[in-house]
């Protein structure tokens, strides 16, 4: 079967650095997302990686090892609106997003 | 702004009673999507459209319909809701053939409530 893994919970101090790691055993692999929920909203798109290699993106990056299926999240300087839940989603050989459940993430002052 | 409605935010409805979900689009995208979204639990798609394409997901339950008029507009028919299907109710589009790198955008959600 299809599978995606990424830590339930992780909780981080304002200003630090966290790193959100997400592994998955997929038929085929077209693209890996990572999105971003706040409770009770819908996700918003974060990054997209398909090349091994990491992505960079202002306070945010996503890197991609296809041979080892992982990929990690790294976020800095965090702040208090980044609480909120953070999805992995892979594309699979069929083009069909599989979503992870999703990593909370808890910011303390 | 360009963007993806759901109506209505929250919506409560008796056990039994059918009840309908909408989604608009001002993107012109060509995928549509029907996701259920239970509390801490990943999106699980129930439906999609490439165009007026239909694709049921094999383990979407009989009692889910949906409905697609037009590019703009999809309807998520519920006919006969059960407590278990008490959920967020999360409609996504995207552009292309869903090949691409393209990433789906997601409407507010509907929270739906079964009494």
């Amino acid at each position: 079967g299809q599978n995606i893994d990424q830590p339930t919970e992780m909780t981080a101090t304002e200003g630090a650095i966290v790193q959100i790691n997400c592994t998955y055993q997929t038929s085929g692999f077209n693209g890996l997302f990572w999105y971003q929920q706040h409770a009770g909203e819908a996700p918003t798109f974060l990054s997209y990686n398909v090349l091994d290699g990491l992505e960079e993106k202002g306070r945010f990056s996503s890197f991609l090892s296809r041979s080892k299926g992982y990929s990690y999240l790294l976020l800095k300087e965090l702040q208090m609106k980044d609480s909120a839940s953070y999805l992995c989603a892979v594309k699979d050989s069929n083009y069909q997003l599989i979503w992870g459940a999703g990593t909370k993430l808890i910011i303390k002052p | 702004d360009a963007m993806v409605i759901q109506n209505p935010r929250y919506q409560v409805t008796q056990f039994g009673k059918p009840v309908t979900l909408s989604c608009s689009q001002t993107l012109n995208h060509n995928v549509m999507y029907w996701y259920q979204q239970k509390s801490s639990q990943a999106p699980k798609l129930l439906f999609h459209y490439y165009d007026k394409d239909f694709n049921n997901e094999a383990d979407t339950p009989d009692n889910f319909q949906s409905r697609r008029p037009n590019t703009s507009f999809c309807f998520l028919d519920i006919r006969s809701p059960g407590l278990g299907d008490a959920a967020m109710y999360l409609c996504a589009t995207s552009s292309g053939t869903g090949g691409e790198s393209q990433p789906q955008h997601f409407g507010d959600g509907t929270r739906l409530s079964i009494l």
